[in-house]
């Protein structure tokens, strides 16, 4: 019930494209659902967060989508560059039994951005 | 750069060898998580400290400890290494445990245990 599925493992996208990342929950006690971006050698980055109480979040060109109903949620790029070319991972934090979070973010699997120029 | 630095860099140990790992959070943030990230994987959360005190553990056996010092800097602990250790090992601090908080993650540890 922890477990959060991304996918697809891998996309190729032509610059100025949209990519679309999904991921899939089961655990309703999930209440932040981050997005991060990875450049090999690097640590994880927050690209953009998003709570259950909203369906879209939008920061520049990173759009997030939820849909509570359904238990899923969505990245999309927009005008997708080369140098959005790394590897994308979801997330999610649950509250804990005093309703507070402690913290665990359990992530998905991960896609594998390309753009091509 | 999130201003979470970690130390060092890459690390080479041998089977049944111990290693400490050595974080520092952003300047403002009182929580350090750890997490393992294998090649090819998503970060599995090893534990999170806050106000020196481990407040939430992920599904990792007690050869992995960690400490939380007064200024908030943290240590992760793995004893009896084993090969399958190796991985990237992250730390991520944020200003509190409560809800929402962003996570910031530091470049990482490369552990290999041969």
């Amino acid at each position: 019930q922890q477990q959060v599925k991304q996918s697809p493992q891998s996309l190729i996208v032509q610059k100025g494209g949209i990519s679309i990342i999904n991921c899939a929950y089961e655990n309703t006690a999930f209440d932040y659902f981050p997005w991060y971006q990875q450049f090999p050698g690097k640590g994880p980055a927050l690209l953009i967060a998003i709570r259950p109480d909203v369906s879209e979040k939008k920061e520049g060109r990173f759009t997030i989508s939820f849909n509570k109903s359904a238990k899923q949620f969505s990245l999309h790029i927009m005008d997708s560059q080369p140098g959005d070319s790394a590897t994308y991972f979801c997330a999610a934090k649950a509250r804990n039994a005093g309703g507070t979070s402690y913290g665990k973010l359990t992530f998905g699997q991960g896609t594998i951005l390309t753009v091509h120029p | 750069e999130t201003g979470v630095t970690q130390s060092p860099t890459h690390l080479i140990k041998t089977r049944g060898q111990q290693v400490t790992l050595r974080c520092s959070s952003q300047s403002g943030h009182n929580t350090v998580s750890w997490y393992q990230q294998a090649l090819g994987q998503g970060p599995q959360f090893i534990f999170q400290y806050y106000r020196e005190e481990e407040n939430g553990r992920g599904n990792f056996p007690p050869r992995f400890s960690g400490l939380q010092f007064p200024n908030y800097s943290s240590e992760l602990n793995v004893n009896a290494l084993e090969l399958d250790d190796s991985a990237l090992y992250l730390c991520a601090s944020s200003r509190s445990s409560g809800t929402g908080n962003e996570q910031f993650f530091g470049p990482g540890t490369r552990l290999t245990v041969l």
